[in-house]
């Protein structure tokens, strides 16, 4: 979910093992999500996105579950592994004045021990 | 080889100085977007720009500028106005900025320090 300031919420995970990465996000209205994964020094990549309509969306080895009636989105990794050490942002759909753009929340860092 | 640009990886400034990001995209996407990025912190939207020869504000403006002549490019001045620069800095591009369902694909990020 959000944090504040420097003190991100940390998930370490055993090599192997499931990652579950959870986020609230603000607006019921919101229709788009995406997780995006942040390694040190470099921009952040897209894993998978789901639209509203839609409640789980699977990619390759990522799982994303959508309830709507709770405002929380969650990130499901399958047999983790140390390259995916990061930290993992979601982003929700806003709307601006001109189009559109995606609110970000804070972050949770994964950490995989081997 | 497609894909987002930034250059340099690394900036300093003096305080004063203004100084300009440069953001270079090869995905013939409409619509671009800067951000800045704080230690422990999610993405903030600084100004975006739907289409060529257009940008509007995002949520933290003040002191920067933009602008968009060529579709493929979009710099970001960073004015001596800003009053706390310092920050990794992200630019990004969808194929366009006007509904739709489009992620945003971001480049590599430029490190700005003030001294």
């Amino acid at each position: 979910g959000e944090s504040v300031g420097l003190h991100l919420p940390t998930l370490s995970v055993q090599e192997g093992d499931n990652s579950i990465i959870n986020c609230a996000y603000s607006n019921s209205a919101s229709d788009y999500f995406i997780w995006y994964k942040q390694e040190s020094g470099k921009g952040p990549q897209f894993i998978i996105d789901i639209r509203s309509n839609m409640d789980k969306r699977q990619g390759q080895r990522v799982t994303v579950l959508l309830n709507k009636t709770v405002k929380h989105l969650s990130l499901q990794i399958a047999a983790t592994q140390p390259g995916d050490s990061a930290v993992y942002f979601c982003a929700e759909k806003g709307l601006m004045e001109y189009g559109n753009k995606l609110v970000f929340g804070a972050g949770t860092i994964l950490r995989v021990k081997s | 080889d497609g894909g987002i640009t930034q250059s340099p990886k690394y900036l300093f400034r003096k305080e004063g100085q203004n100084v300009t990001l440069s953001c270079e995209q090869n995905l013939n996407h409409d619509a671009m977007y800067w951000y800045r990025q704080d230690p422990g912190q999610g993405l903030r939207l600084i100004y975006y720009s739907q289409i060529v020869n257009d940008f509007q504000k995002g949520d933290i403006a003040e002191g920067y500028s933009v602008s968009r002549e060529k579709k493929e490019s979009f710099p970001l001045t960073v004015t001596s106005a800003q009053k706390n620069p310092t920050a990794f800095y992200l630019c990004a591009s969808s194929i366009d900025g006007a509904g739709g369902y489009n992620e945003q694909f971001f480049g590599p990020g430029t490190r700005l320090t003030v001294l």
